[in-house]
């Protein structure tokens, strides 16, 4: 069965750096893209950007562009999500999911959720 | 950006009566390509990730019970609940994949009366 599973929870101190892991199980890595969204407290679901393992190709949304860097390494079918320069309000559940190597479209595994806190 | 306004933000429903949500884009989803609007509606129960329920507007996700369905085209739409049940609370939200950055709608708490 498809599973996707996420690295756990991580404390961090403001300007430090966050490495999230996602282990895809289950399906062919490269047929699918993974897509990380991101649950600020409060806040509703942020979409920060995908990676398609196939090609390496990635997009971000330019609210984090220059801070994440999303990658895939096909050999392990582990995606990754770092984020850096953290500030307090990067606090929240970061998750990934898999969807269309082709477009953002139905994402239908998702991985359950890595808590990352920043606290000074 | 696309900007995706989602209504209403709180919806107190009974169980065994139908429920419906709104999204309206800032401009129309659908890719003359290929004839499909590129919205998808998501479920996020309290303490899980969330689930797809519907794909590009009108297909429903596999294993998503049949009172579920998905209407609209260019920049409305509609999820709709046939029969709330129990197991139906949490936050709704759509979500276009048109063109990046991908954006969602602001959520709707669906709440069991």
């Amino acid at each position: 069965q498809v599973q996707l599973v996420q690295s756990g929870g991580e404390v961090k101190k403001p300007g430090a750096s966050v490495k999230v892991s996602c282990k895809a199980t289950g399906y062919t890595f490269t047929t699918y893209a993974i897509t990380w969204v991101r649950l600020a407290p409060g806040k509703g679901l942020e979409w920060m950007g995908w990676v398609s393992p196939k090609k390496g190709y990635t997009d971000y949304a330019p609210k984090f562009q220059g801070r994440v860097t999303m990658t895939a390494d096909t050999s392990t079918t582990t995606a990754y999500m770092e984020l850096r320069n953290l500030r307090h309000d990067d606090t929240g559940v970061y998750y990934c999911a898999r969807g269309w190597d082709t477009a953002t479209v139905d994402l239908d595994y998702w991985g359950q959720g890595t808590l990352v806190t920043v606290s000074s | 950006d696309i900007v995706i306004t989602q209504s209403p933000v709180s919806l107190p429903v009974t169980p065994g009566e139908p429920a419906s949500i709104s999204c309206r884009s800032s401009q129309s989803l659908l890719l003359q390509s290929n004839g499909h609007d590129y919205l998808d509606w998501y479920l996020q129960k309290p303490g899980q990730s969330p689930q797809v329920l519907i794909y590009l507007a009108t297909y429903r996700a596999s294993g998503v019970p049949d009172r579920f369905s998905g209407s609209g085209s260019g920049t409305d739409f509609t999820l709709k609940i046939s029969r709330v049940e129990a197991e139906d609370v949490g936050i709704y939200y759509c979500m276009q994949g048109l063109q990046t950055p991908i954006t969602f709608g602001q959520g709707t708490r669906l709440e069991i009366k």
